[in-house]
């Protein structure tokens, strides 16, 4: 089974702080994604990769930036947090091509910034 | 990406079967429909994809009328276990492309 994991359930973080969320998928996916989930607007793509290097802004990058230097890691950097990043970020991964769209994610960290 | 429209919440009882149709009015002809699961504290599950007709697997259904404007998932005798939030997605099938999930259905089974 393809396991996605994140460095942390839950995080408490103060305004202004530098903060990483880490993901690792174990089964060699090209693609991977970042969202946030807040309640009643679903989930929004932050941040996505298609191979090591490479990313591409979602529809919410603002104050967002990710690290992609091997093929398994994906980081969500927060570079200055603010409270309105207060959310649940799920990571995903998924194989290329044009198989379904099915995306592996990952449990979630809940994040809340003081 | 094409919108959808879904019920923002269902309560059913164990064992009964449980459709949650969604809306799709301005699917495009290369569009797939295709239902991802969350249940609390984890992440999305994908369920099923399907393109017209009906597709079938150890899950779910998921019935597509011959205009594409709607679709239904059906969950057979659902369990306790069952109470989820789904989401209805559309759009191309590529397992790469972005996905963009609305605000989902929230089933809620009952004893």
């Amino acid at each position: 089974d393809v396991k996605v994991t994140q460095s942390s359930r839950y995080l408490v973080k103060r305004t202004g702080e530098k903060v990483f969320l880490e993901c690792v998928q174990d089964m060699d996916h090209e693609n991977m994604f970042w969202y946030r989930q807040d309640p009643g607007l679903g989930l929004r793509l932050i941040y996505f990769s298609y191979d090591v290097k490479m990313k591409e802004k979602g529809d919410i990058p603002e104050g967002y930036s990710v690290s992609r230097e091997k093929k398994e890691r994906f980081s969500l950097i927060l570079e200055s947090a603010s409270t309105n990043q207060t959310s649940m970020y799920l990571c995903a991964s998924s194989l290329p091509g044009t198989g379904e769209n099915e995306q592996f994610f990952g449990p979630g960290t809940r994040l809340t910034v003081l | 990406l094409a919108k959808t429209t879904q019920p923002i919440s269902m309560d059913s009882y164990e064992g009964q079967e449980v459709n949650i149709t969604c809306s799709h009015n301005n699917i495009a002809t290369n569009d797939y429909i295709t239902w991802y699961q969350q249940f609390p504290s984890q992440g999305p599950r994908f369920i099923i994809q399907g393109y017209k007709t009906k597709v079938t697997n150890e899950v779910a259904s998921l019935f597509i009328p011959a205009d594409r404007k709607s679709s239904t998932l059906s969950l057979p005798r659902v369990s306790l276990s069952d109470t989820a939030v789904y989401y209805c997605l559309v759009g191309p099938k590529a397992a790469g492309n972005k996905l963009t999930f609305g605000g989902g259905t929230r089933v809620l089974v009952k004893p």
